[in-house]
C-alpha cells in the first residue's frame, strides 16, 4: 500500500529555519517525482516544487523559487520541504504528493498524497 | 488569478447528476492530462479522477472527460459524502509549472 506520511504541526517564529518531511512507503522511492503543494488558510491548492529522488532533480514554481529548499533522501525514502527563514505570510498546510507513473511514462497528476503539515508561524 | 478556471459552488440534491467544468488553454489542459482532487472539510485532498480514470476505490458515479481545453467531472447519484471542495489540475508548458482551479465548493442539498 503506498503512503506518504508527514511530520507533525510546527510552530515558529518569523526569522526562524525549519524543515518538515514526507516519508514514502510502499513503492520504489527513487523512481516517482513527490511535489509539494501549499494551502493557505482559507484558500486552494498552490503547486510549490517537485523532486525526482532518485537524480534530485527539482523544480520549482514561479512564486517559490528562491523561497524554500526540496529535497529527498533515497536511504530512508524522504522528502522534505525547508526554509532558512520564515516569514508570517508562511503559515499554511503544506501537502506532499506523488506524482503518477505508469511502467512506460509520467502523467501530469498526482495520485497519492500526504496527510498534510500544519505551519504556524507568529511572533 | 488562477491558470484554470473552475465555478466557485455547485450544489445538487442527493441522487442528482452534476457536473463541475474546468476551462483552461492550449498551454495546460489542451495538451495534457487533468485531474480532479476532493477535499473535504479541509482534509487532506484525495484523487477522485485523473486522465479520465478512476483511481482504486473511487465508486463509479465519478466521471471525467475533456474537450479541447475545457475539463469536467460529473458526479451521478450525488450522495452526501460528496459534499467538498473539488479541484482540478493539470501543468502548464508556458509556467513551466503545475497548476490549479481555484476550486469548487460542492454542496449536496
Amino acid at each position: 500500500e503506498v503512503q506518504l506520511v508527514q511530520s507533525g504541526a510546527e510552530v515558529k517564529k518569523p526569522g526562524e529555519s525549519l524543515r518538515i518531511s514526507c516519508k514514502a512507503s510502499g513503492y520504489n522511492f527513487i523512481t516517482y517525482w513527490i511535489a509539494w503543494v501549499r494551502q493557505m488558510p482559507g484558500k486552494g491548492l498552490e503547486w510549490m516544487g517537485i523532486v525526482y529522488p532518485g537524480e534530485s532533480d527539482t523544480a520549482y514554481g514561479p512564486s517559490f523559487q528562491g523561497q524554500v529548499t526540496i529535497s529527498a533522501d533515497k536511504s530512508i525514502s524522504t522528502a522534505y520541504l525547508q526554509w532558512s527563514s520564515l516569514k508570517a505570510s508562511d503559515t499554511a498546510m503544506y501537502y506532499c504528493a506523488r506524482r503518477y507513473c505508469s511502467t512506460t511514462s509520467c502523467a501530469e497528476v498526482f495520485d497519492y498524497w500526504g496527510q498534510g503539515t500544519l505551519v504556524t508561524v507568529s511572533s | 488569478q488562477s491558470a484554470l478556471t473552475q465555478e466557485a459552488s455547485v450544489s445538487g440534491t442527493v441522487g442528482q447528476k452534476v457536473t463541475l467544468s474546468c476551462i483552461g488553454n492550449n498551454n495546460n489542459i489542451g495538451n495534457y492530462a487533468v485531474a480532479w482532487y476532493q477535499q473535504i472539510s479541509h482534509g487532506a485532498p484525495k484523487t477522485v479522477m485523473f486522465r479520465n480514470s478512476l483511481p482504486s476505490g473511487i465508486p463509479d458515479r465519478f466521471s471525467g472527460s475533456k474537450s479541447g481545453t475545457t475539463a469536467s467531472l460529473t458526479i451521478s447519484g450525488l450522495q452526501p459524502e460528496d459534499e467538498a471542495d473539488y479541484y482540478c489540475s493539470t501543468y502548464d508548458y508556458s509556467l513551466s509549472a503545475w497548476v490549479f482551479g481555484g476550486g469548487t465548493k460542492l454542496t449536496v442539498l
